[in-house]
C-alpha cells in the first residue's frame, strides 16, 4: 500500500519541523518498521531513522521519529542549513518495501 | 567499513537490457538483503525488488514484474539487476541497497546505500 508524504514543508533555522508518512500499518497489522532516509541533492539516499524512533550511531539527536496509528512522523528540532534536504519514509513491513513520495525540506 | 560499489553509467537503446552490479566492497552478503531502488529525474524514490540470497528469496514490485531479474553471487559478494524492454521512462539513477535478514521472506531497515548507477535510455 502506498505511503503518504507531503510534498514540502519549510522552517526557519533553529525552528523545528514535523513530517508526516500515512499509510504504516500494513497487512498484517500495527508494526514499528518505519524507517526515514535524507537525500542531498546529488546524493545517495542515507538512513537517520529505523524502527519508527531509532537513530543509527552518527545522526544527531535533533532528528527523532515516531508513530501514531496509521502515521508515523519525523521531526527535526533546531533545524540548521545541511538539514535542507529531501526526506523518505519507507516501509519494510511486508515482503514488499514501500517508500513515500518524499518530503522536500526548504529552510527559510 | 563496507561499502556497496555499483557499476557505471549505461547508455542503452529503447528495447534492449541492462545489467547492473552491486558489490559489497570489504563485507559479505551473507545473512543481508539486497534491494534494488531506483530514482527517476526529479522523482521519488521506487523499490524495484530484493533479494535474500541465504534463503533465495526473491520479490519483484508489481511495476517491474515480468521485467526485472535480481540475482546475487555470494562468492563474490555481488548483486546484478537486470531490466529488460527498455524505454525512455526507464532513464532514471539505479540504486542497490543492503539490509539485514529479519526471516526468510523480510528485511529489516535499509542501512547502506550504493552510489546509484545511471541507466539513460535513448535513441
Amino acid at each position: 500500500s502506498a505511503l503518504t508524504q507531503p510534498r514540502s514543508v519549510s522552517g526557519s533555522p533553529g525552528q523545528s519541523v514535523t513530517i508526516s508518512c500515512t499509510g504504516t500499518t500494513s497487512y498484517s497489522g500495527d508494526n514499528n518498521y518505519v524507517s526515514w532516509h535524507q537525500q542531498h541533492p546529488g546524493k545517495a539516499p542515507k538512513l537517520i531513522i529505523f524502527d519508527v524512533s531509532n537513530r543509527p550511531s552518527g545522526v544527531p539527536d535533533r532528528f527523532s521519529g515516531s508513530k501514531s496509528g496509521n502515521t508515523a512522523s519525523l521531526t527535526i528540532s533546531g533545524l540548521q542549513a545541511e538539514d535542507e534536504a529531501d526526506y523518505y519514509c519507507c516501509s519494510y513491513a511486508e515482503a514488499y518495501i514501500v517508500f513515500g513520495g518524499g518530503t522536500k525540506l526548504t529552510l527559510l | 567499513q563496507v561499502q556497496l560499489v555499483q557499476s557505471g553509467a549505461e547508455v542503452k537503446n529503447p528495447g534492449s537490457s541492462v545489467k547492473v552490479s552491486c558489490k559489497a566492497s570489504g563485507g559479505s552478503f551473507s545473512n543481508y538483503v539486497i534491494s534494488w531502488v531506483r530514482q527517476a529525474p526529479g522523482q521519488g524514490l521506487e523499490w524495484m525488488g530484493k533479494i535474500i540470497p541465504t534463503f533465495g528469496t526473491i520479490n519483484y514490485g508489481p511495476k517491474f514484474q515480468g521485467r526485472v531479474t535480481l540475482t546475487a553471487d555470494e562468492s563474490t559478494n555481488t548483486g546484478y539487476m537486470e531490466l529488460r524492454s527498455l524505454r525512455s521512462e526507464d532513464t532514471a539513477l539505479y540504486y542497490c541497497a543492503r539490509s539485514k535478514i529479519r526471516d526468510m521472506y523480510t528485511s529489516s531497515w535499509v542501512d547502506l546505500w550504493g552510489q546509484g548507477t545511471l541507466v539513460t535510455v535513448s535513441s
